[in-house]
């Protein structure tokens, strides 16, 4: 059963517009939440983290929003640029549980394409 | 300065064969992960290590062994491959669990099992 879920496989959106990529998750012990970035023939890239006492953080062009009501986050990416085709990773972990619990549980990936 | 190595970078196997993954990091950090990525498949954990000579299971760790004999290098083993293994293997190492310090992955090992 997965614990977390990115139910959209693909987003294209045209440059300079808002990407949202979306995330859901079922286990209300996660209190760590992040997005990697993956080209490829590479491995994934850190882009952004949000602990559970936030709602919002913001890095840039990129911002996260945390709905723990909804166990729902979202990755915005504004302005979008072509770079940043890629495909995108949500993350999760429970890390005040310790042990294994701490270990990241990633989604399914959502592959962003930004057309000029 | 590398970060994080793996070798090699793709591999052909045959059903019944072994071989071993190397992971290499420089940046001295304590915690080691091997995951496998799947088509259409998130990354999924395999074995993971908290610190030199400890290791434990992640989330699918059947037909793998792993060894964090020094602190910069974790090898992932297949003693005996199955097509069900072929997959890209990406190691990943960290300071600490996934918060402040996030995980740093290596390029990925795509193994091909026949």
């Amino acid at each position: 059963d997965q614990q977390v879920k990115q139910n959209s496989p693909s987003l294209s959106v045209q440059e300079g517009r808002i990407s949202i990529l979306n995330c859901d998750y079922t286990n209300s012990m996660f209190d760590y939440f992040l997005w990697y970035k993956k080209y490829p023939a590479e491995g994934p890239t850190f882009l952004i983290s949000i602990s559970s006492i936030k709602d919002k953080n913001e890095d840039g062009r990129f911002t996260v929003f945390l709905n723990k009501s909804a166990k729902h986050l979202s990755l915005h990416i504004v302005p979008s640029q072509p770079g940043d085709s890629a495909v995108y990773f949500c993350a999760a972990s429970a890390i005040n549980y310790g042990g294994s619990q701490g270990n990241l549980i990633f989604g399914k990936g959502t592959k962003l394409s930004v057309k000029p | 300065n590398a970060g994080v190595t793996q070798t090699p970078k793709f591999r052909v196997l045959k059903t019944g064969q072994s071989m071993t993954l190397l992971c290499a990091q420089d940046m001295n950090h304590e915690y080691m992960y091997w995951y496998r990525q799947d088509p259409g498949m998130g990354l999924r954990l395999i074995h993971y290590s908290v610190g030199e000579g400890t290791t434990a299971k992640g989330e699918v760790p059947d037909g793998y062994n792993v060894s964090r004999l020094k602190k910069q290098n974790f090898l992932l083993g297949l003693e005996s491959a199955a097509p069900s293994q072929t997959s890209v293997y990406f190691c990943a190492s960290s300071t600490d669990r996934a918060t402040q310090e996030t995980q740093y992955f290596g390029p990925g090992t795509r193994l091909l099992v026949l």
